[in-house]
Parts: C-alpha cells; sequence; structure tokens
C-alpha cells in the first residue's frame, strides 16, 4: 500500500499562474486535509473533507479551492498564484470513524512549492 | 477548539529522559490527546494517543493529570535521531478538524 501519496513533489509557478496539487490515498479513509508549513512553523489547515461529496474551509482557506474528486482524491487548486502562497503543502487522511478523536492521521510525503 | 500551548524550543543530550509539556486548559469531556512527531522536509507521524493517566508503547509515554488540563509526552534516553519538532493536539469530536499549533523544536545534543 502507497498510502498518502501527493504530485508534484516540487513546483516553482510565477505570479498569477494557476496549479492543481493532487493527493491520493489508498486507506479507505473518509476524511481528508490539506495543510500548508511555511519556514519555521507549524501546520495550518487550508480545507478538509470530513467525507465524500463535502469540504470545510480550515484556518487559511483564502485563495485556494479544493475538489473531494472521489473517495481517494483530494485536490488543492491555487487559481492565482501569489509569492505569499510560497509552502509546503500536506495532504492528510483520517478514518473519520464516529469517535473521530480517538483515529490519527496519516499525512504524505508533501509539495514544495515556491511562488516567484 | 481546545487550544493547545507548548514550548518553542528545548535541547537536551542524548542518553537523557525529555519531557515536554502541553497545556490544554479547555479540553473537552470527550477529547483525546494525541502527539506527532515532524522531521524536516518529511510530513508529521503519530507518536502516542491518550485519554486520561498515562500511557506507554514502545516510543514514549503520555501522562495526562486527572484534570486533563495538561499533558506530558516523555522521551526515554534520546538519541540524535531524536531531533524533530513535536505536536500536541487535541482532538475535536465532531467538527472533524485537526489544529496543529507551532510546536516544539527539540534538539539533541552529543
Amino acid at each position: 500500500n502507497a498510502g498518502v501519496t501527493q504530485t508534484p513533489k516540487f513546483q516553482v509557478l510565477k505570479t498569477g499562474q494557476s496549479m492543481t496539487l493532487q493527493c491520493a490515498q489508498d486507506m479507505n479513509h473518509n476524511s481528508m486535509y490539506w495543510y500548508r508549513q511555511d519556514p519555521g512553523m507549524g501546520l495550518r489547515l487550508i480545507y478538509y473533507s470530513a467525507s465524500e461529496g463535502t469540504t470545510d474551509k480550515g484556518e487559511v482557506p483564502n485563495g485556494y479551492n479544493v475538489s473531494r474528486l472521489n473517495k481517494r482524491e483530494f485536490s488543492l487548486r491555487l487559481e492565482s498564484a501569489a509569492p505569499s502562497q510560497t509552502s509546503v503543502y500536506f495532504c492528510a487522511t483520517h478514518r473519520g470513524a464516529d469517535r473521530v478523536a480517538q483515529e490519527t492521521q496519516y499525512f504524505g510525503p508533501g509539495t514544495r512549492l515556491l511562488v516567484l | 477548539l481546545a487550544k493547545t500551548t507548548q514550548p518553542i524550543s528545548m535541547d537536551s543530550y542524548e542518553g537523557q529522559e525529555v519531557n515536554i509539556t502541553c497545556s490544554h486548559n479547555n479540553i473537552a469531556t470527550n477529547d483525546y490527546i494525541t502527539w506527532y512527531q515532524q522531521f524536516p522536509s518529511q510530513g508529521p507521524r503519530f507518536i502516542i494517543q491518550g485519554y486520561k493517566t498515562k500511557v506507554t508503547n514502545e516510543v514514549a509515554s503520555l501522562f495526562i493529570p486527572a484534570d486533563r488540563k495538561s499533558s506530558t509526552l516523555s522521551l526515554p534516553r534520546v538519541s540524535l535521531s531524536d531531533t524533530a519538532v513535536y505536536y500536541c493536539l487535541v482532538g475535536d469530536r465532531g467538527f472533524n478538524k485537526f489544529y496543529f499549533g507551532s510546536g516544539t523544536k527539540l534538539n539533541v545534543k552529543p
């Protein structure tokens, strides 16, 4: 099992360009998340999807859109990239059972994005 | 949401026991406490989780007092490879969100 995979691993964009970060999981988890991590900082939640067909905003959703394509895939789109979006982006999954707090999240390897 | 507070950084030496304390004064009755470890250029990974008293696994121990307003992650006999950032999270049951905070950067010296 691959667990959580992210593509691409690294991307350079110019200001104003758009791109989509892909995340896929083979763990049959219901919930998926997108975080960003700026240098020397903790993770901040951008968007999450509690289950297939639903998405909700996290702490820092501005400038991003998401799509929960199916149970396996959760994409993050930057419509018009800005230098402030330079960061490492992590996708994570969670089983999403009723007793949510008892379960752990599983993270992908991250996508490093540089916006010039 | 239960907010967590941790020290920004800690230093230790190889072979020592390290205790990292996290404050979570507003923890809810059904919340669990989870600790993650993150190495540079990697995503966080689960270390340990608990609800009350003490939990121990092959990597760490987690001590939670009766009032559950704080918790302490204990790493026995750390090595250089334990140098990482450690995050304390309090589960937000029902809303399915997880907030990480800034974590504690542990630096283990030879």
